[in-house]
């Protein structure tokens, strides 16, 4: 049972246009998210991070949405860059479990120049 | 460098082996978490400590994974006997008191021939 889904496995994105990455879940006891971006053989590297009470959270180009209702958060990055390119994990996780970290399967962007 | 380390980064061993890995937390950190990556998915939960008293283990993937935090300072994830099933990254990450979001090491890369 795949509590965190990320349907895409892949993003091809123009440099400076816009990457918009897709996260789904389906545990409502989730009540914090974040996404990290991964490049081969090193750990993942925090991105940003929203809390359940809020729909919204901008740090410089990143911004995530949270859709509750929908069980749904996106990461929008703009303008996209070449040094984007990664493995992007959104990440979910519920105070009441110790804080453990769910992750989706990822989704690999390539930023095209 | 104030961050997670991990060591070794690589290991290689002979199955039936058994294999341990160490993890630094950044300091001051009180909670640490160790997670399993094999190719093509996230991360996926093992264990967590909370300062020397590790709180959750029933997702060590089996009787063979243990880990310790003896002095609430490093870890140590071990695995006997392994199995060429066993191969994958091994990731650590620490969150400090009060704090949300988890940092994650580098990674041990293991290989079982």
């Amino acid at each position: 049972d795949q509590q965190v889904k990320q349907n895409s496995p892949s993003l091809s994105v123009q440099e400076g246009r816009i990457s918009i990455l897709n996260c789904d879940y389906t545990n409502s006891m989730f009540d914090y998210f974040l996404w990290y971006k991964k490049y081969p053989a090193e750990g993942p590297t925090f991105l940003i991070s929203i809390s359940s009470i809020k729909d919204k959270n901008e740090d410089g180009r990143f911004t995530v949405f949270l859709n509750k209702s929908a069980k749904h958060l996106s990461l929008h990055i703009v303008p996209s860059q070449p040094g984007d390119s990664a493995v992007y994990f959104c990440a979910a996780s519920a105070n009441n479990a110790g804080n453990m970290l769910t992750f989706g399967g990822g989704t690999r962007l390539m930023v095209k120049p | 460098d104030t961050g997670v380390s991990q060591n070794p980064r690589h290991k290689i061993t002979k199955r039936g082996q058994n294999v341990t890995f160490r993890c630094d937390p950044i300091s001051e950190h009180n909670r640490l978490y160790w997670y399993r990556q094999t190719l093509g998915q996230g991360p996926e939960f093992l264990t967590y400590f909370q300062n020397e008293a590790q709180l959750e283990k029933s997702r060590l993937l089996s009787d063979r994974f243990s880990a310790e935090r003896p002095k609430g300072s490093f870890s140590t994830l071990e695995i006997q006997r392994t199995e060429q099933g066993d191969s994958a990254m091994y990731l650590c990450a620490s969150r400090g008191p009060g704090q949300e979001t988890q940092y994650f090491g580098p990674g041990t890369r293991l290989l079982v021939l």
